[in-house]
């Protein structure tokens, strides 16, 4: 099954710093790639995904992601991050036709 | 209404009992899932339904039943859990029958089981 891995478990960012969440995703071929927050006491909401086309994605919330496939790589960034920005990040990837296989998760606390 | 409703928010229970998790959507999807998140652990699949048949068992205990009533209610009914079973039991939709679909999720149901 496809599956992706988050390497940072744990990032403490000030505020107006500049984050880069790296995912890397495990499947050569075609791959269907998303990342999700998880904000405290708050639903997963998809921040943005990734299909085909233009391999810079931008959601919501100032946040972005590229695709490089040389790297097999799907790393999430925003150039400057706010205090409400403190949650967990999930990066996933689409297996079994609908189903997103999620990996560990990196949290993120934005310090004043 | 774009909202995935879970009921009830929070359960306990114990090892003998029998209960039951709710999901209701009304946004017309067509798919509807159930995920396990254990705490500070992503959310790992469980069962997918489509058109209201399971079409994804990821070899989850019997414990554990689903049930989809019809296109906008899913359940999960539990009987005899383990304390190992403690989790927050998430439900989400999505339009259905294509991939790359964004997935609607609900608060989730924290659940312990003593």
């Amino acid at each position: 099954a496809q599956s992706v891995s988050q390497h940072n478990h744990h990032v403490i960012l000030s505020e107006a710093a500049s984050l880069e969440l790296g995912c890397n995703y495990s499947y050569g071929g075609t791959v269907n790639l998303f990342w999700y927050v998880q904000y405290p006491g708050q639903h997963l909401q998809l921040l943005l995904k990734y299909f085909s086309g233009d391999p810079l994605v931008k959601g919501i919330k100032g946040f972005e992601a590229e695709f490089i496939k040389s790297k097999f790589s799907f790393n999430l960034r925003k150039p400057s991050v706010q205090w409400s920005d403190t949650a967990e990040y999930f990066c996933a990837v689409l297996h079994s036709g609908y189903a997103l296989n999620f990996g560990k998760g990196t949290s993120l606390l934005v310090t004043p | 209404d774009t909202e995935v409703t879970q009921t009830p928010k929070h359960l306990v229970m114990g090892m003998t009992n029998k209960k039951s998790l709710k999901c209701e959507q009304h946004m017309g999807h067509r798919a509807m899932y159930w995920y396990k998140q254990k705490a500070k652990k992503p959310p790992e699949l469980m069962f997918v339904y489509s058109y209201e048949k399971l079409s994804i068992n990821e070899s989850v205990p019997s414990r554990f039943s689903p049930e989809c009533p019809n296109s906008s209610l899913l359940n999960l009914h539990l009987h005899a859990l383990q304390p190992e079973d403690s989790a927050l039991y998430l439900c989400a939709s999505s339009e259905g029958g294509q991939p790359n679909e964004k997935l609607f999720f609900g608060s989730g149901t924290q659940l312990s089981v003593l």
